[in-house]
């Protein structure tokens, strides 16, 4: 079945670092990929999302684009703040179900 | 606004006892979703919908049932079957048409045992 692999976190920066979170993902076809922020005590919320490949998906200073070669989805930010604290999830679309099949999530903690 | 309202934020079980679980949507969205969230891992589903009165397992569905008489809701039941409820339980919607649409998500509830 399909299946995504996220970097394991939690990923610690300081203020204005770059950031990237790798994302890997095994499907039939080409689906379309997500990510997704959870903030502490609350739902997700769509960061970005791609539907083809070589689409780049942008939102926020994220960036995110997808390597049907690579089958790659990795999250991208030049600059980080302490606001982008939070949990990251990369997703894909179950073509059938239309559900989402979720990474594991990386937890991202900016520092000041 | 349009959105996922779950209900309530915070709930508690005692042994034996079926809770229930609420969401309601106003996005006029065809399917929705429930997902159970466990700590340090990703989402993985429970149960969808894809019309009213029409729903079909996910990949975790013991211990849960659920109905879908009304196309703004969509109740998820923890019944005392499931022996491990706690966890953090998210309800999602969105169009069934396009796969390309994302899903919308509400802010969750989270369930602990007395």
């Amino acid at each position: 079945g399909d299946s995504v692999t996220q970097m394991e976190g939690p990923v610690t920066l300081s203020e204005e670092a770059c950031l990237t979170i790798n994302c890997t993902y095994t499907a039939t076809g080409y689906p379309s990929l997500f990510w997704y922020v959870q903030y502490p005590g609350e739902g997700l919320q769509l960061l970005l999302k791609a539907t083809k490949a070589d689409d780049k998906g942008s939102n926020k200073g994220f960036e995110a684009t997808y390597r049907k070669e690579t089958t790659s989805f990795h999250l991208e930010k030049g600059s980080v703040q302490v606001s982008d604290s939070a949990v990251y999830f990369c997703a894909l679309v179950d073509t059938g179900r239309r559900a989402l099949t979720f990474g594991s999530g990386t937890r991202l903690q900016v520092q000041p | 606004d349009g959105g996922i309202t779950q209900s309530p934020k915070y709930l508690f079980r005692k042994e034996g006892q079926n809770v229930t679980l609420s969401c309601e949507q106003n996005l006029n969205h065809d399917a929705m979703y429930w997902y159970r969230q466990d700590p340090g891992q990703g989402l993985r589903l429970i149960y969808y919908s894809q019309i009213v009165n029409d729903f079909q397992k996910g990949d975790i569905a013991e211990g849960y049932s659920v109905s879908r008489e009304k196309k703004e809701s969509f109740p998820l039941t923890v019944t005392s079957a499931q022996k491990n409820p706690t966890a953090f339980y998210l309800c999602a919607s969105s169009t069934w048409g396009d796969s390309n649409q994302p899903q919308h998500f509400g802010d969750g509830t989270r369930l602990s045992i007395l």
